[in-house]
């Protein structure tokens, strides 16, 4: 079974600019959720979308976005991107429902805003 | 809301010794996640503990969960040099488990 891959795997872009990162969960799973890692911060909830609806949210600004498709890869969208949104952009897939909620990671996208 | 803290944050150890990592959470939960990172890597689950006094072992790391005390402990036996890593506790929030809140996580350094 494949696991959780991320793409682009490296970034970088402009402050002002927008991005968008994708995730495509494990098959079978349908809730995914990113996070944000930062050295400053650490580990950060972002939000969870499960069968296209976002069922959780962190406490980000709302130039952090996301959505989820039937198929249930799921994007992330930063506008209007700003210094401190450099990180690490982690996304989890689990078979929500599933006895453990057991997320599984994906390897990341590396996010450098300059 | 729920809050996750960890003790030590950093930790050097000798290889052969023991040590204990501590999970402490703010408000009700009974889904607790360990998990380990290497520099630059994503994160690998170790355990998912479910209930008051679940216990779960695997190789050299033992961990363990009492909901009463908001309390989760992951014991190192015997370290290796190879377990030198950053170990994450995260607990799942009752209102709604697909929602899970990271501690700091400790950075763990083996030394021969």
């Amino acid at each position: 079974k494949a696991g959780v891959t991320q793409t682009p795997r490296y970034l970088i872009k402009t402050r002002g600019q927008q991005v968008t990162l994708s995730c495509s969960p494990i098959s079978g799973h349908r809730s995914v959720s990113w996070y944000q890692q930062t050295p400053g911060q650490g580990l950060q909830f972002l939000f969870e979308y499960f069968s296209e609806t976002q069922r959780n949210k962190g406490n980000f600004p709302g130039r952090f976005s996301g959505r989820q498709f039937s198929n249930s890869r799921s994007e992330m969208n930063v506008s209007t991107l700003e210094l401190g949104d450099s990180a690490l952009y982690l996304c989890a897939s689990s078979h929500s429902g599933g006895l453990s909620y057991e997320q599984y990671f994906g390897p990341g996208t590396r996010l450098t805003v300059t | 809301e729920l809050k996750v803290e960890q003790n030590p944050l950093f930790l050097s150890m000798q290889e052969g010794k023991n040590y204990t990592i501590y999970c402490n959470y703010s408000t009700t939960s009974d889904r607790l996640y360990w998990y380990r990172q290497d520099p630059g890597k994503s994160l690998e689950s170790l355990f998912v503990l479910l209930s008051n006094g679940a216990v779960k072992q695997e190789g050299r790391l033992m961990a363990s969960l009492d909901t009463k005390a908001r309390l989760s402990t992951l014991h190192i036996t015997a370290a290796v040099h190879d377990l030198s890593a950053t170990y994450f506790c995260a607990v799942a929030t009752k209102t709604s488990y697909d929602k899970v809140i990271f501690g700091p996580g400790t950075s763990l350094s083996v030394i021969p």
